[in-house]
């Protein structure tokens, strides 16, 4: 059974301390894995899409990597509006269902 | 703009009644989901449908009817069989071979 853990559960930041969010999972055969922002009261909106260990991506503060067992979210320089629930989620084959963990709620405080 | 459109964005439903959401998507995706979102549990498969006029439960499927009769609309009835339906719900598609997922906006169903 595919399995995805986030952690920590919630994270409280200042303005500009970076720091990572933990995506571990098991998955028979990745086919990608995404990450997305979610806002109180509002659909996930994607964030990044990872296919393969050793690959990243980055876009403004945030950077996604992936391993054989895990993912991290990296933030750098975090602002308050960065502050949401981001869920990690893992597809293992083509039409597949996606997996998807419990999430990490950021409040970053100015 | 593509996108799915989920209505309405708050429902109020009194027990014993049954509710329906709405779910509509012009992704011309085939792939369509509805997920239930509580507090600290993340989000659970309910029902989700890969073809027209076909479609599968999810982890949480008991309380809860689909159908799939047009590729654009998936919509959910909330029975009164389902003894907890405060909760926000989430439509979800992919298209065919397609990686990952595009979201609605979602709709919170509150039982007064």
């Amino acid at each position: 059974e595919d399995q995805v853990t986030q952690s920590p559960e919630a994270l409280r930041l200042q303005e500009g301390e970076s720091s990572s969010l933990n995506c571990s999972y098991t998955v028979s055969g990745l086919r990608g894995l995404f990450w997305y922002r979610q806002d109180p009261g509002k659909g996930p909106e994607f964030l990044f899409t990872l296919y393969s260990a050793g690959e990243e991506k980055e876009k403004e503060r945030l950077k996604a990597t992936l391993t054989k067992k895990e993912s991290f979210l990296h933030i750098t320089a975090p602002k308050p509006e960065d502050s949401a629930t981001y869920l990690c989620a893992v597809q293992p084959g083509a039409n597949s269902k996606l997996t998807f963990g419990k999430g990490i709620t950021l409040s970053v405080r100015p | 703009d593509g996108g799915i459109t989920q209505s309405p964005k708050y429902l109020f439903r009194k027990e014993g009644q049954n509710v329906t959401l709405s779910c509509e998507q012009n992704l011309n995706h085939d792939a369509m989901y509805w997920y239930r979102q509580d507090p600290g549990q993340g989000l659970r498969l309910i029902y989700y449908s890969q073809i027209v006029n076909d479609f599968q439960k999810g982890d949480i499927a008991e309380g809860y009817s689909v159908s799939r009769e047009k590729k654009e609309s998936f919509p959910l009835t909330v029975t009164s069989a389902q003894k907890n339906p405060t909760a926000f719900y989430l439509c979800a598609s992919n298209p065919p071979q397609g990686y990952g997922y595009t979201f609605g906006s979602g709709t919170r169903l509150t039982v007064v």
